[in-house]
């Protein structure tokens, strides 16, 4: 099975901050990687989908990267809203694994 | 527009068996897969298996080989995931997911099923 390890999986951020989340893949994936927003108590958003496309409806402000093994989610500007647990997962292979997830919160 | 909606919250004894269902609606059913990811209290997404709602076809993670089923049932566009010998561990939150394709992301996600074991 392909392991993705997300880090950090905790981030303090401010309001305005342009944040990065990193996934790493322990073999390449090409760019089979996509990102997901989750709010408490909901399911999983996705925002960006083979690694740089972003979902329709979602903010520009969020933006992927990368291709193989390394991948990066950007919020170029935080908002409130965007405080919350991000996913990574790989649709590379089956079984489809996803990593540990990265809580952004508030400074 | 696209909605897939799930069963309500269950609580189960150890050793029992849950159903869940997740029925689906404004697409063609038949075009799309359906996964079911779970996630414990506090943790990580976990794929569970898929099923083809074209030919009922199913996939399953090896974790739960022998214990899960997944079905569907095209005239109400529904489908089943049915876990069997349930332990504390299963504890969790219970998601079905669509994708058009093994290797494209979910992009429509139920609202989940929190399945709870408890004696």
């Amino acid at each position: 099975d392909i392991q993705m390890t997300q880090s950090p999986s905790s981030l303090s951020a401010s309001v305005g901050d342009r944040v990065t989340i990193t996934c790493r893949a322990s073999q390449s994936i090409s760019n089979y990687l996509n990102w997901y927003q989750q709010k408490p108590g909901k399911a999983p958003r996705l925002l960006i989908y083979a690694a740089s496309s972003l979902q329709s409806g979602v903010p520009s402000r969020f933006s992927g990267s990368g291709s193989g093994t390394d991948f990066t989610l950007t919020i170029s500007s935080l908002q409130p809203e965007d405080f919350t647990t991000y996913h990574c997962q790989q649709s590379f292979s089956t079984p489809v694994t996803f990593g540990q997830g990265t809580k952004l919160e508030i400074k | 527009q696209v909605q897939l909606v799930q069963s309500g919250a269950e609580v189960k004894k150890p050793g029992a068996s849950v159903k869940v269902s997740c029925k689906a609606s404004g697409y063609t059913f038949t075009f799309y897969y359906m996964y079911w990811v779970r996630q414990a209290p506090g943790q990580g997404l976990e794929w569970m298996g898929l099923i083809n709602p074209n030919d009922g076809r199913t996939s399953y993670a090896r974790k739960f080989q022998g214990r899960v089923t997944m079905t569907r049932d095209t005239s109400t566009t529904t489908v089943y995931m049915d876990l069997s010998s349930l332990k504390s561990e299963d504890t969790a939150m219970y998601y079905c997911a669509r994708t058009n394709s093994s290797s494209s992301p979910f992009d429509y996600w139920g609202q989940g099923t929190l399945v709870t074991v408890s004696s």
